[in-house]
Formats: C-alpha cells, sequence, structure tokens
C-alpha cells in the first residue's frame, strides 16, 4: 500500500532561519510526488513535482529534492509569510494523490 | 479566472438529514476528485471522476454519493449525514496526465450535529 509520511508535524522558526522539512514515502513506481502549500481556511496550492531521484524544483525561498524513498522541502532565509502548512503528495496510478498529513509551518518575525 | 468554485463556503446539519455539494471548474479538466481533511488524517480521497459520465470510489466512499452529469460539475451528496462526516470536503480537477497537478477549490466546513 502505498504510503507518505510528512515529519515534523510542526516546526516553528525565527524570520531567516533555514530548516528542512521531509516526505518520505513507499510507492510501487513512483509516477511524481508533489509538494502544495495550504494556507488556514484555503485549498491546497500546488508548488512542484518531481518525477525521479536526484531531480530539484526552486521557487523564490523554497527548493524541493527528491531521492529515491525521501523529498525534502529546503525552506531559506523564510519570512512570516511563508507560515502555512506544507503538504506532500505521491501519483497512485494515473488519476489519484496520496497525501501526507503536513506540516505546520511558522515563522515568526 | 474563477478556477474550482465551491458551494457552500459552509453547512450544519442535523444526523440524518441530506445535502449536495456542488464543484464547478472552468478549466475544461477531465479528472474531478472529492477529498476530506480532518485533523490527523490529512486528505482523504471519497470519490472521482475521469470523465463526464463516470465517477469511482476513492478510499473513504462510504456514506457518499456523487455524480458528473456536465465536465465542469461534479455533486458530493450525503443521503443520511452521520456526526463521523464532520469535514472540511475540497474538490479537486486536473488535466488528468500523469504529470498534472490537482486543482483546488476553498473548501465546504460541513459540521453535523
Amino acid at each position: 500500500e502505498d504510503q507518505v509520511t510528512q515529519s515534523p508535524e510542526a516546526l516553528r522558526l525565527q524570520e531567516g532561519e533555514s530548516s528542512s522539512l521531509n516526505c518520505s514515502y513507499t510507492v510501487s513506481g513512483l509516477r511524481g510526488l508533489f509538494w502544495y502549500r495550504q494556507d488556514p481556511g484555503k485549498g491546497p496550492e500546488f508548488l512542484f513535482t518531481l518525477y525521479s531521484a536526484g531531480e530539484e524544483k526552486e521557487k523564490e525561498r523554497l527548493k524541493a529534492t527528491l531521492t529515491k524513498k525521501e523529498s525534502f522541502l529546503h525552506i531559506t532565509a523564510p519570512k512570516p509569510e511563508d507560515s502555512a502548512t506544507y503538504l506532500c503528495a505521491v501519483k497512485q496510478g494515473a488519476q489519484k494523490l496520496v497525501f501526507g498529513q503536513g506540516t505546520r509551518l511558522t515563522i515568526n518575525p | 479566472n474563477a478556477g474550482v468554485t465551491q458551494t457552500p463556503k459552509f453547512r450544519v446539519l442535523k444526523t440524518g438529514q441530506s445535502m449536495t455539494l456542488l464543484c464547478a471548474q472552468d478549466m475544461n479538466h477531465e479528472y474531478m476528485y472529492w477529498y476530506r481533511q480532518d485533523p490527523g488524517m490529512g486528505l482523504r480521497l471519497i470519490h472521482y471522476s475521469v470523465g463526464e459520465g463516470t465517477t469511482a470510489k476513492g478510499e473513504v466512499p462510504d456514506g457518499y454519493n456523487v455524480s458528473r452529469l456536465k465536465k465542469q460539475n461534479f455533486l458530493l451528496g450525503l443521503e443520511s449525514a452521520a456526526p463521523s462526516q464532520t469535514s472540511v470536503y475540497f474538490c479537486a480537477s486536473s488535466y488528468g496526465r500523469v504529470d498534472s497537478p490537482l486543482h483546488f477549490g476553498n473548501g465546504t466546513r460541513l459540521t453535523v450535529t
């Protein structure tokens, strides 16, 4: 059974303090690993898709990387507006996404 | 661009009542999905559709029914609501290619008392 586990559940950082979020997965034949951002009261917003080990994608202060067993979302010099819940998901077959439980990130000014 | 629109945004039901949640997308996406999100459980797939007139069960389909009569709309029905169905419901859509991300609406918060 495909599984996605995210850690930590919650992370509190000071503004400018870089860190990483982890997403570990077990899936038969990875067809894509997706990162989303979710703000309170809103739906998840797509950030990145990664397909193969060694791949990296960047957007502003965020960089996502992928190995054969896990993905990391690196946050460099974060700002308070980066506070959100970050969700990781893997593609199951051609149609469905299986989500992790998310990491709630808080950036204090 | 409206994207994915869900109505209503909030609803309170009594046990045993029925209701329908409406999802509409204006991106001409083939695939549509209904997820529920509960604290500590993440997003779980209820039902999905790969095209007009088709539906399929997801991970937690019991107690729900769906219909996709038009390509742009996907309806989620609760025939007899139970307190366990208290949750936030999200609709999503995608082009359906393997690399297609899902685009989500802003959710419906449902409370069943």
